[in-house]
């Protein structure tokens, strides 16, 4: 267990909906990722924020957005869904630099699927 | 820019016997490197990393990986497969001021007993 928890595990939604995912980092760590796991994109990093202020971003699209609260928990919104947006969407967390080379630590990933 | 390449999409040893997944990386400054291992439906673990300190690094569960800056190569090995070993293993980069992994495509290792 690597202490970074996501909800929901699941997701199944309809094309054009719009969809929250939650993660809760490890306990004292600000840097929280996210990643989106498909079959044909493989592992791809789309976001970064670190004690509540973005800093760095990957190949997000502007459908999708995401924000860090005071208690460090993060939320990764994606609306007008596609099809292509099914796929495995991991949250990490690291410690208190949230610089190259910090362990990232991963947590179980939301499945979503768009029918 | 930063990317990563595994060799190899699928690997298939017998039990007892080593493991070799090979991974080349490509950066312009000194990278860290990772290796994560993903069993089916569950999320990614840290086998072991690289940061500029010892160029062999040991991990979890009997691996290590050797970091050569000639080869630009980070291969992760086990002198002993087991069964648990089956999943998939993704070697990662990040590197200078960038906090993003950037991932491999993955190789899927089956283990016959």
């Amino acid at each position: 267990d690597s202490g970074v928890t996501q909800t929901p595990k699941h997701l199944i939604t309809a094309t054009g909906q719009r969809v929250t995912l939650r993660c809760s980092p490890r306990s004292g760590d600000l840097s929280v990722y996210w990643y989106q796991q498909s079959l044909d994109q493989g592992l791809q990093f789309l976001i970064q924020y670190y004690n509540g202020e973005e800093r760095a971003k990957g190949n997000i699209l502007e459908r999708f957005s995401a924000q860090q609260f005071p208690d460090l928990h993060s939320e990764l919104n994606l609306s007008s869904l596609e099809l292509g947006d099914s796929a495995l969407y991991f949250c990490a967390s690291s410690g208190r630099s949230g610089g190259a080379g910090e362990t990232q630590y991963f947590g179980p990933g939301t499945r979503l699927l768009v029918l | 820019a930063q990317s990563v390449t595994q060799l190899d999409s699928h690997v298939s040893v017998s039990e007892g016997t080593p493991v070799l997944l090979r991974c080349n990386y490509s950066s312009s400054y000194s990278p860290s490197l990772f290796w994560y291992v993903q069993h089916p439906n569950k999320g990614l673990q840290l086998l072991l990393k690289y940061t500029s300190a010892a160029t062999l690094v040991k991990g979890i569960n009997g691996f290590e990986a050797e970091f050569k800056k000639s080869e630009t190569s980070f291969h992760l090995t086990k002198p002993s497969a087991h069964m648990s070993d089956a999943a998939e293993y993704f070697c990662a980069v990040s590197v200078g001021g960038a906090q993003k992994l950037v991932f491999g495509q993955g190789t899927r290792l089956t283990i016959n007993p």
